[in-house]
């Protein structure tokens, strides 16, 4: 089965350090996109990073950064100098290069950012 | 209005009503999702749509009936639903269904059945 996991229900980080939030996902396949998606209090789900398994380098936007070790099947996401606004549930989801059409996504992690 | 719009935001029905959710984006993508959110629960997808055509249904009952009249618009049709069919519906679109494509969420419709 294809699962993605997401160990931490929970987190807080003061504002202002780093937090990373752990994801690991299970496919036999080699070709594929995983995504981190963030999803404030007001709902309305955003796109905040995406990593293809086929480079190694690991992305990175603006105070977002991954952890992509694809032997290890992990895909953890580096959040510095935390803001007040980060403050939101966090998912991790993957999406397959052939066959089905869908994002499979984690149980997600909620963020609270102390100030 | 931009991005993806749904309507309504919430939505309170009995189990012997016939209710219609609203999704529509201003995009220009040609494909449509929706996906259930139940509260501890990943998201899960329900249907996909491609240029209007139903490309996917992830096994969801026939009390659920998707529409897509046309590539901006997509609507849930809801009939004699179940109380455990509460949940957060949310609409996605995208380019296209390719694998690499950012999927554009709506803020959703919060469906509480009674």
């Amino acid at each position: 089965a294809q699962t993605v996991t997401q160990s931490q229900p929970e987190m807080s980080v003061q504002e202002a350090e780093t937090v990373t939030l752990s994801c690991t996902y299970d496919t036999s396949e080699s070709d594929y996109y995983l995504f981190w998606y963030k999803q404030p209090p007001s709902r309305q789900m955003i796109l905040v990073i995406r990593q293809e398994a086929y480079k190694q380098q690991n992305a990175t936007e603006n105070r977002f950064s991954v952890n992509f070790q694809k032997a290890a099947k992990s895909f953890s996401l580096k959040i510095s100098d935390s803001q007040l606004g980060d403050a939101a549930m966090y998912f991790c989801a993957y999406r397959l290069f052939q066959g089905a059409q869908k994002l499979v996504f984690g149980q997600g992690t909620r963020l609270t950012i102390n100030p | 209005e931009t991005g993806v719009t749904q309507t309504p935001r919430h939505l309170v029905m009995g189990m012997t009503n016939k209710k219609s959710l609203k999704c529509e984006q201003h995009l220009g993508h040609n494909a449509m999702y929706w996906y259930k959110q139940s509260a501890k629960k990943p998201l899960e997808l329900m249907f996909v749509y491609s240029l209007e055509e139903r490309v996917e249904n992830n096994s969801v009952p026939s009390r659920f009936s998707p529409e897509c009249p046309n590539s901006s618009h997509l609507f849930l049709h809801l009939h004699t639903l179940q109380p455990e069919d509460s949940a957060l519906y949310l609409c996605a679109s995208s380019q296209d269904t390719g694998y690499y494509n950012e999927q554009f969420f709506g803020p959703g419709t919060r469906l509480t059945v009674l």
